[in-house]
């Protein structure tokens, strides 16, 4: 059981090039989502998806894409890469309950755009 | 949206001293999370807790729901209890609105 796992770990742009960030989870959770943080910061919520074929935008959408083709997987893309989305990327998920339930976070994706 | 506010937000202590540290949040929740974010950057789940306290080994926690406050308590601390420790809300009820996150409090334990 490996939980919520994310590829790559560390990843190198430059600016205007493109890439997707592959998050798996092996917990049959129903809600996923993608975070960012940046120094000194908490996590923010970029997008979420409540299940497959569906997603939703979070607090910082704007340069991101995502998509959740399989329950198990969520992808998060950059189609044109700036400087301004150098952070560590994180994904969560939590099974859906009658209330709020525990969300459980990969290791992270450590990116810079150069 | 909800705010959270976490205080003190440094901390340097020797080892095996004990420390409190606060999570006050502006609205009602019903998800409480702390996490221990490690050196290496990995977060790591400490305690789920909506409401009510829990203990699990030298740390525990408290949350008063009404009063929009939570407290993780640190006893006996080791170097390795050193890192970024997070508390993180969320107000979905069986929505799947994701956790809004405090800015941490950063811990450093000295040998």
């Amino acid at each position: 059981n490996a939980g919520v796992t994310q590829t790559p770990k560390f990843r190198v742009l430059k600016t205007g090039q493109s890439m997707t960030l592959l998050c798996a989870q092996d917990m049959n959770h129903e809600y996923m989502y993608w975070y960012r943080q940046d120094p000194g910061m908490g996590l923010r919520l970029i997008h979420y998806s409540v299940g497959e074929g569906t997603t939703a935008k979070g607090e910082v959408p704007d340069g991101y894409n995502v998509s959740r083709l399989k329950k198990q997987n969520f992808l998060l893309g950059l189609e044109s890469a700036a400087p301004s989305q150098t952070s560590v990327y994180f994904c969560a998920s939590r099974y859906r309950g009658l209330m709020n339930t525990e969300a459980f976070f990969g290791q992270g994706t450590r990116l810079t755009v150069v | 949206g909800i705010q959270v506010e976490q205080s003190p937000p440094d901390l340097i202590l020797q080892e095996g001293a004990n420390s409190t540290l606060r999570c006050n949040f502006s609205d009602s929740v019903n998800n409480l999370q702390w996490f221990h974010q490690n050196p290496w950057g990995q977060l790591i789940n400490l305690f789920y807790i909506p409401s009510g306290t829990k203990q699990n080994g030298r740390l525990s926690a408290t949350t008063v729901a009404t009063e929009r406050y939570s407290l993780l308590y640190i006893s006996s601390s080791q170097t390795t209890d050193s890192g970024v420790y997070f508390c993180a809300v969320g107000n979905s009820g069986g929505g799947a609105d994701g956790l809004t996150f405090g800015k941490g409090t950063h811990l450093i334990i000295q040998p």
